[in-house]
């Protein structure tokens, strides 16, 4: 692995399904990210950690959670997938949560569709 | 509010220079980001900028003026393969980046 990776690389969903999507990264980031993006619309934060062991909400969390067991994975889980969920996903990591030019690196993309 | 505005489209020619720019109001600031991204992939990174002035890399240069709550990026020598769309991201009081909707650029030749 090199860099960070997301799977699935889409998906087909009916609404009101469970569905976890994964993301690994092998950087060794202390912090990891999930955003939705949505045509028309900048991308959203929906929930971070800043560390493992940590997570945060972030503006649009509501239907969605994450678990940050350890440094390399940060999974997001929708409990009961909805249509206005339908959005591609981007998984991201940077070095660190605070200051300095600490960009983000993204995976590529899951792209849901909720029926 | 926090609100990030960009163009939502601009077309240029192959070889010119274009400039994109981006208004933001956020709750603080701690840095702004310029990224590039091309039709079904994901944002990679360009530009950070802190401090007001011009930071140039290469081909890109970005801009930032804090008092105005402003910046630019400028691509020279256009080439067909910088058609893609650009997004302006500002860090702010709680180090969360806010995004805009990002500007399709259209490189004609």
């Amino acid at each position: 692995i090199a860099g960070i990776t997301q799977a699935p690389t889409s998906q087909i969903l009916a609404a009101g399904r469970r569905m976890t999507l994964r993301c690994t990264q092998d950087m060794r980031h202390n912090a990891m990210y999930w955003y939705r993006q949505d045509l028309g619309l900048g991308l959203r934060l929906i929930h971070y950690s800043n560390t493992a062991g940590t997570t945060g909400k972030g503006e649009v969390p509501d239907g969605y959670s994450v678990s940050r067991a350890n440094t390399d994975d940060f999974p997001l889980t929708l409990a009961s997938a909805v249509p206005s969920q339908t959005s591609v996903y981007f998984c991201a990591s940077s070095d660190s949560a605070s200051g300095g030019s600490n960009e983000q690196f993204f995976g590529p993309g899951t792209r849901l569709t909720v029926l | 509010g926090q609100n990030i505005d960009q163009p939502t489209e601009m077309t240029a020619t192959e070889g010119a220079i274009v400039q994109i720019n981006c208004t933001y109001q956020t709750s603080g600031f701690n840095g702004l980001f310029w990224y590039q991204q091309h039709a079904g992939e994901a944002p990679t990174f360009l530009s950070y900028n802190v401090l007001d002035g011009l930071e140039e890399k290469g081909r890109f240069s970005s801009f930032l003026s804090r008092s105005k709550g402003y910046s630019y990026l400028l691509l020279k020598e256009l080439q067909m393969k910088d058609s893609a769309s650009y997004l302006c991201a500002v860090r702010d009081s709680n180090y969360q980046l806010i995004w805009g909707a990002g500007t399709k650029l259209i490189i004609k030749p």
